[in-house]
């Protein structure tokens, strides 16, 4: 089976612009995990989602970040504008259900904004 | 709240030494305990767990015991190589909860 699928896996992009970062889950999976690592900060959960529905956005930092999950098999983390302080490597990861210990990873989209 | 407090790093060893990376946890209740791994460019990937106290995860020559009286979950390896260098990740969580908490994470190197 495929793991968590992330895209793109690097982007440069210019202050300002809108970054649209995707992720599709390991099929069946039914929460999905938006992580953001920093050196700074070390891992940080943005967003998670159970069955397509936003259940804590509390780690999201601002309200230039949004973040989707129109399908089971696709969720999208959008910033607009984009500023240099977000360039940081963001990590999808999903789960079956709760009470399932392990979550998968993705490899990372590495963003850096210039 | 809860929370995963690990030793900081970069830890520097040599092939073959002793490894200890100390994580310490702040919890209520019973969670269950991790050590995920993340290699150079990867995601992170889990190492070991262990569900209850006095439990022993064990991986890839890696081990780590649940100890509940000093509430730590050390992470050991006898002799490491240059192939376990990467950041290690401790975490916690509860059966109930969807969320995993994650301490800092410790960057380890092994030179050959």
């Amino acid at each position: 089976d495929a793991g968590v699928i992330q895209s793109p896996r690097h982007e440069v992009t210019e202050m300002g612009q809108e970054v649209t970062l995707r992720c599709k889950p390991i099929s069946g999976h039914d929460y999905l995990f938006w992580y953001r690592q920093t050196m700074m900060r070390g891992l940080e959960l943005l967003i998670y989602f159970n069955n397509n529905v936003p259940i804590d956005d509390s780690g999201m930092p601002e309200d230039r970040f949004s973040a989707k999950m129109p399908n089971a098999s696709f969720s999208t983390l959008k910033i607009q504008p984009s500023e240099p302080r977000d360039s940081a490597v963001y990590f999808c990861a999903s789960s079956f259900t709760a009470l399932e210990d392990t979550i998968y990873f993705g490899e990372g989209s590495w963003l850096t904004v210039v | 709240g809860n929370s995963v407090t690990q030793m900081e790093g970069p830890v520097t060893l040599s092939e073959e030494a002793f490894l200890t990376i100390n994580c310490t946890y702040t919890a209520t209740g019973y969670p269950s305990l991790f050590w995920y791994v993340q290699y150079p460019g990867e995601g992170l990937q889990l190492l070991l767990k262990a569900t209850k106290a006095d439990d022993k995860g064990s991986n890839k020559g890696f081990e780590a015991t649940y100890r509940k009286e000093t509430t730590s979950f050390h992470l050991e390896k006898g002799s490491v190589q240059v192939s376990d260098s990467a950041v290690y990740f401790c975490a916690l969580k509860y059966s109930s909860a969807s969320k995993i908490i994650f301490g800092s994470g410790t960057r380890l190197s092994i030179r050959p």
